[in-house]
């Protein structure tokens, strides 16, 4: 069982509001990542972080930014939420040596109104 | 281009039946490919990781192959129960950067009747 929590899991609000996704794990990995995943699609990387004070954009194009001041800490911030950021986020991190086995949080289900 | 695609997009079993779920990729140069179950509303939980040189893997009922050389896999799934119902995720990673870069597939939505 994976120790790496998200929170709140679901989460409503309106548009031009600042939302802060809180992601932790309990495994002492280095590797975070958060992926957004829209019903029925594949997950696409939009942050990931190797270590305390590196973060990196993923592949899909986010207005989100991140952080990582503790290895065991990864919040996902957006300024200003919009309609078109509604989606499911998910938060995983993996271990820096190793298969890059990558172990998933619950996710937080996002709407913006 | 580097995709993963899966097939079908849906399919539904009654209880206690098999099922094999597809994925198919072009993922280069590959390092692993992975097999994750998604239950509604929660994040994927790993089922199977094979690397080049394995063609099998079990996790209880469920049974992994790969075929590096077609690249192509497929998940087998014995004797299926209630709680199977999940989107089944294949996943490949590549060996081409420091991050072990993967690519997800849209999964494939399975329901299991009773």
């Amino acid at each position: 069982e994976a120790d790496i929590y998200q929170t709140p899991r679901y989460l409503v609000i309106g548009t031009g509001k600042k939302i802060t996704l809180e992601c932790s794990q309990t495994m002492g990995h280095d590797k975070m990542y958060w992926y957004q995943q829209d019903p029925g699609m594949e997950l696409h990387l939009i942050h990931y972080s190797y270590g305390v004070n590196s973060t990196e954009k993923g592949d899909l194009s986010s207005e989100s930014t991140v952080s990582r001041i503790r290895t065991e800490h990864f919040p996902l911030t957006l300024e200003s939420a919009r309609p078109s950021h509604t989606s499911q986020y998910l938060c995983a991190s993996s271990e820096r040596q190793g298969s890059y086995e990558q172990y998933f949080g619950p996710g937080t289900r996002l709407t913006v109104t | 281009k580097n995709q993963v695609e899966q097939s079908p997009q849906s399919l539904i079993i009654l209880e206690g039946k098999n099922c094999t779920l597809q994925c198919n990729y072009t993922v280069s140069p590959f390092s692993n490919l992975r097999w994750y179950k998604q239950d509604t509303g929660r994040g994927p939980v790993s089922l199977t990781i094979m690397t080049f040189s394995e063609n099998t893997k079990s996790n209880g009922r469920y049974t992994a192959t790969l075929d590096a050389d077609t690249k192509q896999s497929s998940l087998h799934i014995t004797a299926s129960q209630l709680s199977d119902s999940a989107s089944y995720i294949c996943v490949v990673s590549d060996r081409g950067s420091t991050l072990g870069r993967l690519y997800f597939g849209r999964g494939t939505q399975l329901t299991v009747w009773p």
